[in-house]
């Protein structure tokens, strides 16, 4: 089982809709949690960074985390076409981070 | 203010032959990592240097060795490449453990 689970996609959202994107980790002392954008070719970039449950928004974007269900999420709302990417889910625990091998979202006009 | 900066971009080797990485930052972080990137596969640790003076291994460290030369530096030695070591390779830095990590552009290494 990996640690760091994530749909592999593509996920396709209509321009203008909210894309939701998923995590789920296994180590339940994990204590930080981050979500990376990753452009074709490119190398990964922060969006979000969250430590506490509950939501916190940054622009067009939401991170969500519910550690006792070990499940953390992204809403991308007003998906715009540069928001096609690939979408990392970094967990660290003590130190070690690990990350899902991503979930690629494919906006359409 | 670069952040993280490696060279080369890219790199083409042939089996057997040896070559270093290069990798530094400018953000006065405390660690640095060293991944490699294929497809399907996610990003894995191949080795971290939590402070200066200090290195561990990662996930994947087979066939790596590292040297953290400075606070700034943290180098990749490929001693004897093989075709198994073409990747994305990706150094990254951050303040510590639990903090945020910072990428460089990577580099596209093929083994032939």
């Amino acid at each position: 089982q990996k640690e760091v689970e994530q749909n592999s996609g593509p996920l396709s959202v209509p321009e203008g809709a909210i894309a939701s994107l998923n995590c789920t980790y296994s180590d339940r002392v994990s204590q930080s949690f981050f979500w990376y954008r990753q452009y074709s070719g490119k190398s990964p970039e922060l969006i979000m960074s969250i430590y506490s449950n509950g939501d916190k928004e940054d622009g067009r974007f939401t991170a969500q985390l519910n550690k006792a269900s070990q499940y953390v999420s992204l809403l991308i709302r007003d998906s715009q076409p540069s928001d096609s990417a690939t979408y990392l889910c970094a967990v660290d625990s003590w130190g070690k981070f690990q990350f899902g091998a991503g979930t690629q979202v494919v906006v359409t006009p | 203010n670069a952040g993280v900066t490696q060279t080369p971009k890219f790199q083409v080797l042939k089996t057997g032959q040896s070559m270093t990485l290069q990798c530094a930052q400018d953000m006065n972080h405390n660690s640095m990592y060293w991944y490699r990137q294929d497809p399907g596969m996610g990003l894995r640790l191949i080795y971290y240097s939590a402070s200066e003076g200090t290195t561990d291994k990662g996930e994947v460290p087979n066939g790596y060795n590292v040297s953290r030369l400075n606070k700034r530096e943290f180098s990749l030695r490929l001693e004897s490449a093989a075709p198994s070591q073409t990747s994305v390779y990706f150094c990254a830095s951050s303040q510590g453990g639990r903090y945020e990590q910072f990428f460089g552009p990577g580099t596209r290494l093929t083994v032939l």
